[in-house]
């Protein structure tokens, strides 16, 4: 079963508007970490924010917030004010346990975001 | 503090052919990992290694290894390339240390390998 789902491929957006990034994920962990990366065409993975299962807050790095839901397994990512730096490839990813103290980065699939001029 | 670094950028190899992708990093991270990323998809993990000398399969380990002599470096080899491990290849780096931010992980610039 999918562990991380982002149900949008592709989002439009025009520059200075918000955008909100999809993310639902499963697991039985009670300590877990979300994560948001982003791709830009060139190809390295850029960290942008972390939420912890155990944060009351949502987290927020500048123009990034998380839109934690616990009880619904969502952790959104929120965008404000777009930039045409924005558009590339973006990844939740889950922290999970694998073997003691070891963990590992589950990724979803990814959304392919565009900002418009 | 260069993070972590990969070598090569890009590669061909023939079918059969085999290869060791580099991976150093200078954070003194304990925790190293392999990932690999097909095209359009997110990225799934190879291998990882907890430590020097400790190392473990991930989601995809087959038709890779893997050693850990040093903390800083953590190679992968390929042996017999096969089409289907054409791929774009990241290693990342965590401190591993209890709190939170710390388990974050620090990607080197990805090995695009492609197997013809």
């Amino acid at each position: 079963a999918q562990k991380i789902t982002q149900t949008q491929p592709g989002m439009f957006v025009q520059e200075k508007e918000a955008v909100t990034l999809d993310c639902t994920y499963d697991t039985s962990d009670q300590s877990y970490g979300l994560f948001w990366y982003k791709q830009p065409s060139s190809g390295e993975m850029i960290f942008l924010i972390y939420q912890g299962s155990y944060d009351e807050q949502n987290a927020t790095e500048g123009r990034y917030s998380l839109n934690f839901q616990k009880a619904r397994k969502s952790a959104n990512l929120v965008i404000s004010a777009s930039q045409l730096g924005d558009s590339a490839m973006y990844f939740c990813a889950m922290r999970e346990r694998v073997s003691g103290s070891a963990r590992q980065l589950t990724f979803g699939s990814g959304t392919q975001l565009t900002v418009l001029p | 503090n260069a993070g972590v670094t990969q070598t090569p950028k890009f590669r061909i190899l023939k079918i059969g052919q085999s290869m060791t992708l580099q991976c150093t990093q200078d954070m003194n991270h304990n925790y190293m990992y392999w990932y690999r990323q097909d095209p359009g998809m997110g990225l799934k993990l190879i291998y990882y290694s907890v430590g020097a000398g400790i190392t473990d399969k991930g989601e995809v380990p087959n038709g890779y290894n893997v050693s850990r002599s040093t903390t800083e470096d953590f190679p992968l080899r390929l042996e017999l390339a096969a089409p289907s491990q054409t791929s774009v290849y990241f290693c990342a780096s965590s401190s591993g240390l209890a709190g939170t931010v710390s388990y974050e992980q620090y990607f080197g610039p990805g090995t695009r390998l492609t197997v013809t």
